[in-house]
């Protein structure tokens, strides 16, 4: 059963506008969160993180926002860019017992910027 | 450029050949990973070495065998893989287990 679900295999958005990738994950003990980016025939970089002590996190035009309660984050691109285009990873970890578990991916949301 | 450096970018082999893939880390890191990815599916977990020891073989065939000589070098060698196998393996690194992890480009694998 996977643990961290990106449930929209692709989204297209006009460029200058906001891009919304969400994620939504089953395992309360996930407490530390990050996005990834990934070109084609790259591998993926590191984008933005959030620890489950926050609830949200900036960085320039990516902004991750932290729902714990509905067990879902979601990352916001404003504004979009035609380079932002690329697939997008949600990645958890939890903690066990003062150890942190290795990142659980999702299956990647494939973002479309047009122009 | 990530520090982490896989080669070769692109490999075909049947199933008989042997051939293994290389990634080297240039970030000082104590952990590596290997990764598949297969189309439409999440990044696999392979297998997980921390300070050269292996600490998570995520119930992989052994026709894929590991070898971390060091910190900084890691191996995946193949061998009798079927067309099923045919993947995008990725390197990684981190600093510690479970922490921010760092990417190579991949090696691209067409099993025949």
């Amino acid at each position: 059963d996977q643990q961290v679900k990106q449930n929209s295999p692709s989204l297209s958005v006009q460029e200058g506008r906001i891009s919304i990738l969400n994620c939504d994950y089953t395992n309360s003990m996930f407490d530390y969160f990050l996005w990834y980016k990934k070109y084609p025939a790259e591998g993926p970089t590191f984008l933005i993180s959030i620890s489950s002590i926050k609830d949200k996190n900036e960085d320039g035009r990516f902004t991750v926002f932290l729902n714990k309660s509905a067990k879902h984050l979601s990352l916001h691109i404003v504004p979009s860019q035609p380079g932002d285009s690329a697939v997008y990873f949600c990645a958890a970890s939890a903690n066990y017992g003062g150890s942190q578990g290795n990142l659980i991916f999702g299956k990647g949301t494939k973002l479309s910027v047009k122009p | 450029e990530t520090g982490v450096t896989q080669t070769p970018r692109h490999l075909v082999m049947g199933m008989t050949n042997k051939k293994s893939l290389k990634c080297e880390q240039h970030l000082g890191h104590n952990a590596m990973y290997w990764y598949k990815q297969s189309a439409k599916k999440p990044l696999e977990l392979m297998f997980v070495y921390s300070l050269e020891e292996r600490v998570e073989n995520n119930s992989v065939p052994s026709r894929f065998s590991p070898e971390c000589p060091n910190s900084s070098h890691l191996f995946l060698h193949l061998h009798t893989l079927q067309p099923e196998d045919s993947a995008l393996y990725l390197c990684a690194s981190s600093q510690g287990l479970g922490e921010k992890l760092f990417f190579g480009s991949g090696t691209q694998l067409s099993v025949l």
